[in-house]
Parts: structure tokens; C-alpha cells; sequence
């Protein structure tokens, strides 16, 4: 069993959708929950992180955590075509050392 | 801004030979990273280092090293590339001024190689 475990998809939405995204994790050691972008062609970009369970939001974007059940959440809302990526879970013990899902490919339409 | 940069895009190697990825940071961070990226397996941590000549095995090291002689630049080598290394090779970097959070990692833009 992988210590992540994340959709791969690909997630098609439309324009202006609430999107969903998920991981689940074996480790409950994991403390750092971040949510990394990554674009065709480019390296991943950090979009969110968090500390132990609750919510975070940043603009369109709100990251949960839910230590109880080892899931973690990533919502979009009003999602546009520019969020068409795929979205990496991460998370670590507080060391350097993460740990990845597999992503989930996001294709949003006009 | 932070400025991660791989040496190479694309490269296409024989079976056998001996493989230099480069990458170079410059934003003075502490930690920098080899993750290799395949369909269905996601980012997988090669080595890692947290100093000049320190270096730390991430979870499939095997048939690879590294090299970090100056605190910008960190190489990952083939010793000797096989056909199941083809894959796209990520380096990132990241900060101890992150700590206790060292989840901000800067990544390349990676080197897709192919090895025949």
C-alpha cells in the first residue's frame, strides 16, 4: 500500500465549477499537508499548505485536513480554464523528506 | 524570485553510458533534491542534500549518485543508464529558514531522458 494515495483522474469540469480534489495517507506521523500545481511542461509549484487538521483558505482555494480520517482536501471554486493542471498532494513529518500522491490531471472547460 | 535550473530539457542516452544531470539554484538554499516523475508512480525521491558533500538516500537510489561540491549546484549521475531509467528527472530546491516546514520546495522545470 502506497503511503498516499491520490486519483489520478483526469477530472473534467466545466467553467465555473466547485472542484474537488483528494488524497488519503497511511502515515499518521504526517504533520504538513501542501497541495503543489504543476502546469504541461513545468516543475510543480507550491499552491497551499497547512498544519494538522482544519481549514485553510487563499482566494479560490481552500485546503482541508482531516487527521482523524488520514484525508486531505483541495477546493476550487469558481474554477477557470488556467486551473487546468495536475494537482500534487504532499505532506512530511516536519523534515525534509515529502512524501507524494501521484497527482490528479484537472481539465476545466470553457 | 527563486531560480531552479536544469542544465538539459531533453536528453537521449545509450544503454550503458554514463549520465550527468546538473541543476543549479540561486537562492542560496541549504536543501536541494532529485525526484524522478512516472505515470502512475508520481514524484519519487532519488537522493537528497542538506550541505555541501552531504547527501541522504531518498527512496529509490539504486543505480544512481549525486554530487554536491558547491552549495548552488547538485548533479545526479547514471552510472551507467538501463532503459527502465527513462523518465523525467525533477530537481528542487528548498530553505532551513522553511523550518519546521520544509514543504516549499522550488523545482526545475525538468529533464525528460530517454535511454535506448
Amino acid at each position: 500500500q502506497k503511503e498516499v494515495e491520490q486519483d489520478p483522474g483526469p477530472l473534467s469540469v466545466p467553467e465555473g465549477a466547485i472542484v474537488s480534489l483528494n488524497c488519503t495517507y497511511s502515515n499518521s506521523a504526517f504533520q504538513y499537508f501542501m497541495w503543489y500545481r504543476q502546469y504541461s511542461r513545468k516543475g510543480p509549484e507550491l499552491l497551499m499548505y497547512t498544519y494538522s487538521s482544519g481549514n485553510k483558505e487563499d482566494g479560490r482555494f481552500t485546503a482541508q485536513v482531516d487527521k482523524s480520517s488520514k484525508y486531505i482536501s483541495l477546493f476550487i471554486r469558481d474554477s477557470q480554464p488556467s486551473d487546468s493542471a495536475t494537482y500534487l498532494c504532499a505532506m512530511n513529518t516536519g523534515f525534509q523528506k515529502l512524501v507524494f500522491g501521484t497527482g490528479t490531471r484537472l481539465l476545466v472547460s470553457p | 524570485d527563486v531560480k531552479v535550473t536544469q542544465s538539459s530539457r531533453y536528453l537521449v542516452k545509450r544503454t550503458g553510458e554514463k549520465v550527468f544531470l546538473e541543476c543549479v539554484q540561486d537562492m542560496d538554499h541549504e536543501n536541494m533534491f532529485w525526484y524522478r516523475q512516472d505515470p502512475g508512480l508520481g514524484l519519487r525521491l532519488i537522493y537528497f542534500s542538506y550541505d555541501v558533500k552531504m547527501k541522504e538516500k531518498g527512496d529509490i537510489p539504486e543505480g544512481y549518485s549525486v554530487s554536491r561540491e558547491k552549495k548552488e549546484r547538485f548533479s545526479l549521475i547514471l552510472e551507467s543508464a538501463s532503459t527502465n531509467q527513462t523518465s523525467m528527472y525533477l530537481c528542487a530546491s528548498s530553505s532551513d529558514r522553511d523550518r519546521p516546514l520544509f514543504g516549499t520546495l522550488h523545482f526545475g522545470n525538468g529533464t525528460r531522458l530517454t535511454v535506448t
